[in-house]
């Protein structure tokens, strides 16, 4: 079956535009995650989404990142005002049940924003 | 809150060679998961294995092998006989509640013909 998607797979944008990020999950997952990688770093995690609950925004680096979910599917993680700092790999992974501890997540491809 | 060390920055090994990825996790929590991630060059991370904090029961699958000892919080994990393929970047990640991964820096690994 098809795995998480991810788009664009490449970002160059200008200091100061908004950007969106989206994700497609594995379908039937309720659980989506957005992990943000720099260079030479781990995974930096940002936001998680689990079925109908409010997200845990905990990881949002600042106020000018969101991201929602429409429908229990699709993702978009939002950048607004980019900044030179928000260049880094953004990934997205999915889950079946996300509330199980022990709960495998697939991850895709992701998307490399370079903010010039 | 969790935390992860991958000590480990870089590995180079010559094909065929064993080789161990160290991981030292710190958790107030009694009940977690750990789990090994594989990031190859293409960019995409790959579940490899999971331990439940439980079963410290050494496991071998092929040419992986992984070592838990909970009374020194580390979880490594160890290539016997390693190729080309697993030249990679592995992370190292705790899991407890409904909480997401908590990622080490991860440690690359070269393996050279």
């Amino acid at each position: 079956g098809a795995g998480v998607s991810q788009s664009p797979s490449n970002k160059v944008t200008e200091k100061g535009k908004d950007v969106e990020l989206r994700c497609d999950p594995i379908s039937g997952h309720t659980a989506l995650y957005w992990y943000r990688q720099s260079l030479g770093q781990g995974l930096e995690f940002l936001i998680y989404f689990q079925g109908n609950s409010a997200p845990d925004k905990s990881g949002l680096p600042s106020d000018r990142f969101s991201a929602e979910r429409t429908g229990g599917s699709v993702s978009t993680l939002t950048i607004q005002r980019t900044q030179q700092e928000d260049s880094a790999v953004y990934l997205c992974a999915s889950s079946l049940l996300g509330l199980a501890v022990s709960d495998e997540q697939f991850f895709g491809p992701g998307t490399r924003l370079t903010v010039l | 809150a969790q935390k992860v060390t991958q000590a480990q920055t870089e590995i180079s090994v010559v094909e065929k060679e064993d080789v161990t990825l160290d991981c030292v996790y710190e958790t107030r929590d009694t009940t977690y998961y750990l789990f090994w991630y594989k990031q190859p060059p293409s960019g995409e991370l790959v579940f490899l294995i999971r331990r439940n904090s439980f079963d410290e029961q050494n496991e071998i699958s092929g040419r992986y092998s992984w070592n838990f000892q909970k009374s020194t919080s580390s979880f490594n994990f160890t290539i016997t006989a390693s190729q080309v393929v697993d030249s990679a970047v592995y992370f190292c990640a705790p899991r407890s509640g409904n909480t997401p991964l908590v990622f080490g820096k991860g440690t690359r690994l070269s393996v050279i013909a």
